[in-house]
């Protein structure tokens, strides 16, 4: 049974970098497109960005310039690095597994993380 | 604001049918493929319905959906207490963008 794990600081200061690792354990990396979502306390879902295992990406626009995913097949995980964080990016963090190119079709979705952006 | 948008709320009684409907335009739901998932807050959401009506295996038939031009609905027969939740819509967006709804809070009264 395959698993996705979000793992990483809970507590990031202000301007500095998120930076999270989902670890994909039962199964393979390749050959899906891993994408990362958050949701804000009291807000809906916020599609951040996907990679493939190739190493193509695609970033949500309004975070392009801050974002930066990867995947490594040898450690079967992939990451988020997120910069110059605010208390705007606060939010729960999910990994989840796309298996489609053009669809935001997931049909594995880690428990996600907490992240609190303050110092 | 989300470019998909969704009643914020709606409600049943057990036993009812609820529909949720999200609207969106020509670059997002018109070409592309629409998903529904269901969140318990402080659990993984759920995929309900991929590619506009398909069910994925486990996922009750109680659960439908349906898409025509750039507006699609989920529809929820026989609602029973346990899906008190979040329902969100997904699709992809031409700009290369991914787009949830902003959500709907479906409450069984």
């Amino acid at each position: 049974q395959v698993q996705l794990q979000e793992s990483g600081p809970g507590q990031v200061k202000p301007s500095e970098t998120l930076s999270l690792t989902c670890t994909v354990s039962g199964g393979s990396i390749r050959s899906y497109y891993w994408t990362w979502i958050r949701q804000p306390a009291g807000k809906g879902l916020e599609w951040i960005g996907r990679t493939y295992a190739s190493g193509s990406s695609n970033y949500n626009p309004s975070l392009e310039s801050r974002v930066t995913m990867a995947v490594d097949t040898s450690k079967n995980q992939l990451s988020l690095k997120l910069s110059s964080v605010t208390a705007a990016d606060t939010a729960v963090y999910y990994c989840a597994r796309g298996r489609a190119s053009y669809s935001l079709f997931f049909d594995l979705w880690g428990q996600g993380t907490l992240v609190t952006v303050s110092s | 604001q989300s470019a998909l948008t969704q009643p914020p709320s709606a409600s049943g009684t057990p036993g009812q049918r609820v529909t949720i409907s999200c609207s969106g335009s020509t670059s997002n739901i018109g070409r592309n493929t629409v998903n529904w998932y269901r969140h318990h807050p402080g659990t993984a959401p759920k995929l309900l319905i991929y590619s506009d009506n398909q069910r994925p295996s486990g996922v009750p038939d109680r659960f439908s959906a349906s898409k025509s031009g750039t507006s699609a609905s989920l529809a929820i027969s026989g609602l029973q207490s346990e899906d008190e939740a979040d329902y969100y819509c997904a699709t992809w967006d031409d700009s290369l963008n991914g787009l949830f709804g902003g959500g709907t809070k479906l409450t069984v009264l």
